[in-house]
């Protein structure tokens, strides 16, 4: 499978607790991107990475939230003191450095309950 | 500030009829990019077409064509046939040239049930 890969696919946790997801984008994908999604709501923006660099942090990223992508390979999200209100899809999706605007691929997403 | 506006929660059609979703968008940018993705019951949303802001002309591919008014701000998507395997929620997005192209502003989507 050459596709965006995320894991896990569903999380459970308590509120109050720690969670974080990992993002495999397409191998030779420069830039990998996070995205919120509600339900109901289209994707939101939340971060994006262009190799190891984070260019772009929404103000939806709060000081909770915390993403990387060491050696510019996979990403992680973590999410500290989660709340009911982190319930979400999490997306990843990634596009090459071809040109300015390629189509992002996206993966099947983790979906956070929080209880 | 960008915003993409996408009127129609939920579209119901028979199999084989011709549905039109509609996309309205907003933005400063003179340069920018929309996009239509499709979000099947799977959560993965999957890429079908890109255009950008100089670029008006149609574009069919398959079932599916897409007419850009820049007039109108418009972006609408028609699906001609429709079939079962239609069925999903269809997002309109946005990038612009402020962002770098590196942001998609997506609208809240339209369901479309397709029935047999």
């Amino acid at each position: 499978d050459t596709g965006v890969s995320q894991d896990p696919r569903h999380k459970i946790t308590k509120r109050g607790q720690n969670v974080t997801f990992r993002c495999d984008p397409i191998s030779e994908h420069n830039r990998l991107y996070w995205y919120r999604q509600t339900l109901g709501q289209g994707p939101e923006f939340l971060t994006y990475f262009q190799n190891e660099a984070q260019l772009e942090k929404s103000r939806l990223l709060s000081d909770r939230f915390s993403a990387e992508r060491p050696k510019g390979s996979f990403s992680t999200l973590e999410i500290q003191r989660t709340e009911q209100g982190d319930s979400a899809m999490y997306l990843c999706a990634s596009s090459p450095l071809r040109d300015l605007a390629t189509e992002a691929f996206f993966g099947q997403g983790t979906r956070l309950t929080v209880v | 500030a960008q915003k993409v506006t996408q009127a129609q929660t939920e579209i119901s059609v028979v199999e084989k009829e011709d549905v039109t979703l509609d996309c309205v968008y907003e933005t400063r940018d003179t340069t920018y990019y929309l996009f239509w993705y499709k979000q099947p019951p799977s959560g993965e949303l999957v890429f079908l077409i890109r255009r950008n802001s100089f670029d008006e002309q149609n574009e069919i591919s398959g079932r599916y064509s897409w007419n850009f008014q820049k007039s109108t701000s418009s972006f609408n998507f028609t699906i001609t046939a429709s079939q079962v395997v239609d069925s999903a929620v269809y997002f309109c997005a946005l990038s612009e040239a402020t962002t770098g192209f590196q942001k998609l502003v997506f609208g809240t989507g339209t369901r479309l049930l397709v029935s047999p």
